[in-house]
Formats: C-alpha cells, sequence, structure tokens
C-alpha cells in the first residue's frame, strides 16, 4: 500500500504564484521528511527536509509546513518561476532507517 | 566532490538477456539505494545495502533480480532474462553513515533507463 499519499497529481499556477503541494502518512515512526525535484531524463534532486519536532522550514523560496498531529506536510514554492516546473515528491524516512518512503509525484507547470 | 555516478544512462537489452546497472556513490557514503521508477509513478525501494552486505531487500521481486555492493568498486544491479515488464528507469541514490547511525538524506544519481525489446 502506498505509504505516503500525495497530491495533487499535477497542478498549472501563474508565474508569481504560490504552489502548493501536500503529502500524508500513517506511519508515526517515520522521522524524516525530504522533498525531492525531478526535471525529465534526471535523477531526483533533494529540495529540501524537515524533521517532526519542527513545524516549518524555509530555504528561499521554498517552505516546508509539518502538521504532526494530522500527519500531513506540504511543500510551498513562493513567487513560483517557469524553471521551477518540474515533477515533486515527498518522502519520508522509515523508523528502521532503512527505506524511504516515496510519494506519487506532482506534476507543476509553471506558466510564464 | 563528484555526485553519484550511474553507467550506463541507457540500457536497451532483448527480452531473455541480462541487465547490469552500476552505481558509484558519492564519496565518503556507505550506503546504497536502488529504486525502480515506472512512467508516471513514484520510485519504488528495491533494496539498501552498504558495503558488502545486504540490509533490506524487502522491495527486490523474488526472482531474477539481484544486487551487490562489493568492497571495491561499484554497487551492480543484475537482472537475468530481462521482460519487457522491466522496462523502466533504475536510480541508485546513496547517503552518508555509518553501521552504527542512521542514514542521511539520500543523493540521487541520473539514473539508468532500461528498455526490453
Amino acid at each position: 500500500q502506498q505509504q505516503v499519499k500525495q497530491s495533487p497529481q499535477s497542478l498549472i499556477v501563474q508565474k508569481g504564484g504560490i504552489s502548493i503541494i501536500n503529502c500524508a502518512y500513517e506511519n508515526t515512526a517515520f522521522d524524516y521528511f525530504p522533498w525531492y525535484q525531478q526535471f525529465p531524463g534526471k535523477g531526483p534532486a533533494l529540495l529540501i527536509a524537515i524533521r517532526p519536532d519542527v513545524s516549518e522550514k524555509k530555504e528561499g523560496r521554498f517552505t516546508i509546513s509539518f502538521n504532526k498531529s494530522a500527519k500531513q506536510f506540504s511543500l510551498h514554492i513562493m513567487d513560483s518561476q517557469p524553471g521551477d516546473s518540474a515533477t515533486y515528491f515527498c518522502a519520508a524516512r522509515g523508523n528502521t532507517g532503512n527505506q524511504f518512503y516515496f510519494g506519487t509525484g506532482t506534476s507543476l507547470t509553471v506558466i510564464p | 566532490n563528484a555526485g553519484v555516478m550511474q553507467n550506463p544512462r541507457h540500457l536497451v537489452r532483448r527480452r531473455g538477456q541480462e541487465a547490469r546497472l552500476r552505481c558509484s556513490p558519492m564519496k565518503g557514503h556507505s550506503h546504497v539505494y536502488w529504486y525502480r521508477q515506472l512512467p508516471e509513478e513514484g520510485l519504488k525501494f528495491m533494496v539498501y545495502l552498504q558495503k558488502e552486505n545486504i540490509i533490506d531487500e524487502s522491495g527486490m521481486p523474488k526472482e531474477r533480480f539481484s544486487a551487490e555492493f562489493p568492497k571495491e568498486g561499484p554497487s551492480i544491479l543484475r537482472i537475468q532474462q530481462v521482460v519487457r515488464g522491466d522496462s523502466a528507469a533504475y536510480f541508485c541514490a546513496s547517503s552518508p553513515g555509518t553501521p552504527l547511525t542512521r542514514p542521511g538524506t539520500q543523493y540521487f544519481g541520473p539514473g539508468t533507463r532500461l528498455t526490453v525489446l
């Protein structure tokens, strides 16, 4: 079963707008939550990550919001740019540390 | 510091042949993971290795697939007697850590795109 559920599947945003991608999980033992950005034909690249003892982390235009009680976390991209057009994956690290579970991805298109 | 290296980038095999995918982790990284990505899908965990040890292969198909990470050289994902359903992008990731610590963030290679004719 899908350990990390991601939505929406695709997203279209105007340049300068805010892109929001959501993820939810069930396993409370997950202890690390990274987001990856993937361009066509490339491998996923780490964008930003958060631990569950923090409610928010911001790096430049990218912010992760984390709601531990709701078991949800989201990626916000402020001032979205056409260069942000890519597929975004959320992930969670399992309690053994052996496995990272990935969401199914969100294809973001930023329209000029 | 060079990133994770994977080769070949593209691999074409006919049904029944063997596919060997190689992954060189980032310098100083002792943990290697292999993932498979089908079109329009996320990454599915296959196997987690440390040097000379398979730690977790719960995501690996029971038959035809094997992985190793020898003391010297790259990690190898081997697929025997490939079938069309094996066509996918295979990504390797590495992370720092020691056998006594939890692995850190994973850094991905560019992937090997396997096409089975």
